[in-house]
This record gives C-alpha cells, sequence and structure tokens, in this order.
C-alpha cells in the first residue's frame, strides 16, 4: 500500500520570501508523483508531476520539486512567493494498476499563506 | 477543450436520502474517478471507472456507487445519506492508459447532509 505524509499543516511565509512545503512517501512499487493545488472552493489543479527521467521537475509559475528516490521526498519549492500563491497543495503518489488504472494516494494538504 | 464539469456545484440533502452526482470528462477521456474530500479524512479515492467498467475501489461502504455511461460520463450515487457523508465530491478524468498517467479534476459538488 501507498501513503503520502506531507509534514506541515500549515505554512505561513511573507511575500518574496522562499518556502519548501515538505512531502514523504512509502511504496512499495514504482510511482508516479505529483503535487496539486486547490484554492478556495475549488478543484485540485495539477501543478507538477514526476513520471519519470529527471529528478527535477519545474511548473510554469516558478515551482520546482524534486524527486529523491533514496530519501523517498518529492518536495515543493519557490524562491519567492506571492500572495496569489496562497492556497492548500497536495502531494500525491499514483501507481498503475490494471491496464492503465490509476489510484492516487494523496497527503493531507498543506495550507500555505502568504502575507504582506 | 472542455475541462471536467461537475453537476450540481452544491448539494443540501436530509439524512436517509439518496443523491446523484454527475460528472463530464474531458473529451477522449475514458477514465473517470472520484474522490471524497473532507476536513477530518482529507482526499480518499471511492472509485474508478474505464470504458463503463469499474477498475479499481475504494474503501467506501455499499452505500456509495457509480456507473460509467457509453460517453464516458459517470454519475455516482450516495444511499441512505448520513450526516458523516457531507463533503466536497470531486472527479477526475484521464485516458485511462498508459503512459499518460495525469488526472484533471473538476470543481466538485459540496454536497451537505442535514
Amino acid at each position: 500500500a501507498q501513503s503520502v505524509t506531507q509534514l506541515d499543516s500549515q505554512v505561513p511565509v511573507f511575500e518574496e520570501a522562499p518556502v519548501e512545503l515538505r512531502c514523504n512517501y512509502s511504496s512499495s512499487v514504482s510511482v508516479y508523483l505529483f503535487w496539486y493545488v486547490q484554492y478556495p472552493n475549488q478543484g485540485l489543479q495539477l501543478l507538477l508531476k514526476y513520471l519519470s527521467g529527471s529528478t527535477l521537475v519545474e511548473s510554469i509559475n516558478g515551482f520546482e520539486a524534486e524527486f529523491n528516490k533514496s530519501q523517498t521526498s518529492f518536495h515543493l519549492r519557490k524562491p519567492s512567493v506571492h500572495i496569489s500563491d496562497t492556497a492548500e497543495y497536495f502531494c500525491a503518489v499514483g501507481t498503475m494498476l490494471i491496464q492503465g488504472a490509476q489510484k492516487l494516494v494523496f497527503g493531507q494538504g498543506t495550507r500555505l499563506t502568504i502575507n504582506p | 477543450k472542455a475541462g471536467v464539469t461537475q453537476t450540481p456545484r452544491y448539494l443540501i440533502k436530509t439524512r436517509g436520502q439518496q443523491v446523484t452526482l454527475s460528472c463530464s470528462p474531458i473529451s477522449g477521456h475514458r477514465s473517470v474517478s472520484w474522490y471524497q474530500q473532507t476536513p477530518g479524512q482529507g482526499l480518499q479515492f471511492l472509485f474508478e471507472y474505464f470504458s463503463e467498467t469499474q477498475r479499481n475501489k475504494g474503501n467506501f461502504p455499499g452505500r456509495f456507487s457509480g456507473r460509467q455511461f457509453s460517453n464516458s460520463r459517470s454519475e455516482m450515487n450516495v444511499s441512505t445519506l448520513e450526516l458523516g457523508d457531507s463533503a466536497l465530491y470531486l472527479c477526475a478524468s484521464s485516458s485511462g492508459r498508459k503512459p499518460n498517467t495525469e488526472a484533471f479534476f473538476g470543481q466538485g459538488t459540496r454536497l451537505t447532509v442535514v
């Protein structure tokens, strides 16, 4: 079985400061890793994903995450945050089941609050 | 390209009633998954359908059921509603085939049971 642990339930930071949201996973099989963002009263939006290849993945809005297999981690980072980054962030592990079926296991989420 | 559409957005039901939620996936996607989001339990996988067949199921009681139609639209049904069923229900669509594993989520249906 897979599990995901997001180590911080809330992270407050000041605008333009760097931020790291931590995510650790456990799995006995190869996994795909995702970060999703959820704004108030909205669904989930994919921020970035690791499927294979380069362990450093980037999003178009300045976030990046690095897959570390030995530490079973997939931490999300941004060098300088903006007020608009205020949201809840979810780390997820996906495993391919039969014939392409996928089940996502989510962490409990990290609420990122940006203070001016 | 239209995104994943869930209807209705908000719903209020009474204990003991049943409810049906609808999800229209992205055009061309054949896999639809359902998730329940609550403050206490977070996001939990309910089930996944592909080409009208349930391929995987989470750990929810039999009161939670679903189906998928030939046009890939999916419905989720909850019978004999309980207060604890109050949640945001999210639907996600994907191609359902390797190697594309990206899931696109709808905005969800907020169900309140009173």
